[in-house]
C-alpha cells in the first residue's frame, strides 16, 4: 500500500516558466490537501480539494497558482510564470474523511522542492 | 480567527532530559483535532501524536505525551527521556472540523538535543 507519492522531488525553473507539482493520494484517501513551506518556516495551509471539487483554497495566491484533483489521476499544483519567491517545499497530504482516527488522519508526501532560478 | 501558536523558536535539551514543546490555539469550533509532527533535517513529515477535543484523556504514545487543556486552548508535547534523534522541528496542527476539515499548522519549534 503505497503512501501518498509526490513527484517531481526536485524541480528547477526560470523566472517566468510554469512549475506543475503532482500528488498521488493514498490509496482510499478522498482528499488532498496542499501546502507550502519556505526555508526554516512552518507549514502554510494553501488549498484543500476532493476529486473534481475544490473545499478550500483560502491560502492559495489570487494569481498564477491553481490546483485541481481531477476524477482520474493525481491532483495537480500549477505556479504558472514563477518568481524567486516560489521557491520552497511544496508539500501535498491525503486524507480519508471517513473512518479518521489518529495517524491516519493526514499523510504527508515527501515534498517538491522548487527551485526558481 | 483560527490560529495555532508555538512560541519557542528553538530550544535545547540535554539528553535524557524530559522535554515539553507549549502549542496554543484559537478556535470557535467545538468540534477539532490536535496534532504533533516531527521533521528531521531530512526534511519529511513524521505523525506523532493526535488529540480530539472530545477525548477526555491525554493522549499518549510511547515517548511521546500531549498535555490537552481544553480551557486553556493549549497542546503541549512532552517528549520523556530525549534522545539524540529527537533533535528536529517539530509542528502542532489542529484539524478544524467544523470548517469542512480544514488543517492549519504552527510555525514549529527547533529542538536541539545536547549529547
Amino acid at each position: 500500500n503505497a503512501g501518498v507519492m509526490q513527484n517531481p522531488r526536485h524541480l528547477v525553473r526560470r523566472r517566468g516558466q510554469e512549475a506543475r507539482l503532482r500528488c498521488s493520494p493514498m490509496k482510499g484517501h478522498s482528499h488532498v490537501y496542499w501546502y507550502r513551506q519556505l526555508p526554516e518556516e512552518g507549514l502554510k495551509f494553501m488549498v484543500y480539494l476532493q476529486k473534481e471539487n475544490i473545499i478550500d483554497e483560502s491560502g492559495m495566491p489570487k494569481e498564477r497558482f491553481s490546483a485541481e484533483f481531477p476524477k482520474e489521476g493525481p491532483s495537480i499544483l500549477r505556479i504558472q510564470q514563477v518568481v524567486r519567491g516560489d521557491s520552497a517545499a511544496y508539500f501535498c497530504a491525503s486524507s480519508p474523511r471517513q473512518g479518521r482516527s489518529g495517524a491516519n488522519v493526514l499523510t504527508f508526501g515527501a515534498g517538491s522542492r522548487l527551485t526558481v532560478l | 480567527a483560527q490560529k495555532i501558536t508555538q512560541t519557542q523558536p528553538g530550544m535545547f535539551v540535554q539528553e535524557k532530559e524530559a522535554v515539553t514543546l507549549d502549542c496554543t490555539y484559537d478556535t470557535s469550533d467545538q468540534s477539532y483535532g490536535l496534532f504533533w509532527y516531527k521533521q528531521p533535517s531530512s526534511g519529511e513529515m513524521i505523525f506523532l501524536i493526535y488529540q480530539g477535543s472530545y477525548d477526555e484523556q491525554n493522549a499518549t504514545e510511547g515517548r511521546y505525551s500531549l498535555n490537552f487543556q481544553k480551557a486553556r486552548k493549549s497542546a503541549n508535547l512532552v517528549i520523556s527521556a530525549s534522545q539524540l534523534g529527537d533533535s528536529a522541528m517539530y509542528f502542532c496542527a489542529m484539524l478544524m472540523e467544523g470548517r469542512d476539515d480544514k488543517i492549519i499548522f504552527g510555525k514549529g519549534t527547533r529542538l536541539h538535543i545536547l549529547p
